[in-house]
Parts: C-alpha cells; structure tokens; sequence
C-alpha cells in the first residue's frame, strides 16, 4: 500500500497570502495524483487531477504540481473560502489512498 | 441538477448488518464507475471500495479492511449504487460517501454522506 504523507498538519496563513501544501508518496505515483478540499461538514471537492489539472470550476488561483513522489497545491493568494482542510490522494495503485490532511487556518 | 444522495444510515450493533443507498442524477449513472469512501469522525478519508460499469462487468474492489465483509453493487435502472455492510465492528462508525469516478481513479463527484455508527 502506497502511504500518502502530507505537510505541515497545520498551516496558518493570512489573507491574501500564498499558502503551500505539500504531499509526498512513499513510493512513485507517478503523475496519478489528486487533491480535495473539504470544508466542516461538508463533503470533499475535487481542485486538481493528473497533478496539474483543475477540475471544472476551481479558481486560477490553485494549481498543482509535481510528479513521482513529490507533489505541490499552492493557492496563490487566499480567500476566506479556502481555509479548509486539503487531502492528497494517489490513484497510480491499488488501495487508493489519501493523505492525513493539512488543514489552512486563519494566521 | 447532478448530484449524489445517501441513505440508509444509522445506529447498528457490533455484528450486525446495514445497506447503504447511493441514488445518482443528472448525469449518465450506467457509464460511471463508483466508488464509497468513509471518513470517521476528525479523521481522514479512507477509501472502502468500488463497482465497474455494466461495459467493464461490474467488476468490484475492496480495501482490505472491508473485504469479505462489505459487498458493492448497483442497479442501473434505477440509478443507484449500494453498500451492503455486515459483521460490522466499532472501527466501521464513519461518515460513508458514495463517490462518482471521473476520468481515471479519482473522484469527481461526491455526496452529501451518511453516518453509520456501530455501537452497543
């Protein structure tokens, strides 16, 4: 199984500023790798597959990178909207597995 | 309007048994692969299992957590995919999501979840 890491747990940021999360994967995924965002109470949201890719819907200002075992969200200047928590996950093998989650706080 | 909706949640006793629902709309049910992933409570996601469209044989996987206790299906005549839990244990009380696959092994679409707590 494919252990998804995440970092920090915890990211306090002002708004306006630009936050970044990493995710790193115990072996190589590849560029097999998605994030969510999930807000209290709320299910998940698909941001970005295959890396890099927004999903339909997902402001400019999120964009993913990397590839292999390590990976990239950086949401280049944040809103109230985004403090939430984010998780990584790897579709590259069987289990699909997510990371623990960075959660984006007020700073 | 696309969107997923569960149901069947609830209180239920170690061992026991219960049937989650997953009812689709809005887009074309029998095409999509869907998946279930759980979430206990102030933990993360954890992915629990999945069933394959009619073109690819309704073909299912399981975490190992669940397997041979969880079984996935679906009836695509009425839009909705299903969870049949049994044996449970305290460990299964989560939030269960019914996901919809997108165009790899990702999920493009969620539900709102439903809870299932396993408890004396």
């Amino acid at each position: 199984e494919i252990v998804m890491t995440q970092s920090p747990a915890t990211l306090s940021v002002s708004p306006g500023e630009r936050a970044t999360l990493s995710c790193r994967a115990s072996q190589s995924v590849s560029s097999n790798l998605a994030w969510y965002q999930q807000k209290p109470g709320q299910a998940p949201r698909l941001l970005i597959y295959g890396a890099s890719t927004r999903a339909t819907g997902i402001p400019a200002r999120f964009s993913g990178s990397g590839s292999g075992t390590e990976f990239t969200l950086t949401i280049s200047s944040l809103q109230s909207e985004d403090f939430a928590v984010y998780y990584c996950q790897q579709y590259n093998n069987w289990p699909l597995t997510f990371g623990q989650g960075t959660k984006v706080e007020i700073k | 309007e696309v969107q997923l909706v569960e149901s069947g949640g609830g209180l239920v006793q170690p061992g026991g048994s219960l049937k989650l629902s997953c009812a689709a709309s809005g887009f074309t049910f029998s095409g999509s692969a869907m998946h279930w992933v759980r979430q206990a409570s102030g933990k993360g996601l954890e992915w629990v299992g999945r069933i394959r469209s009619k073109a690819n044989s309704y073909a299912t996987a399981y975490a190992a957590s669940v397997k041979g206790r969880f079984t996935i299906s679906r009836d695509d005549s009425k839009n909705t995919a299903y969870l049949q839990m049994n044996s449970l244990k305290t460990e299964d009380t989560a939030v269960y999501y019914c996901t919809r696959q997108g165009w790899d092994w990702y999920f493009d679409l969620w539900g709102r979840g439903t809870l299932v707590t396993v408890s004396s």
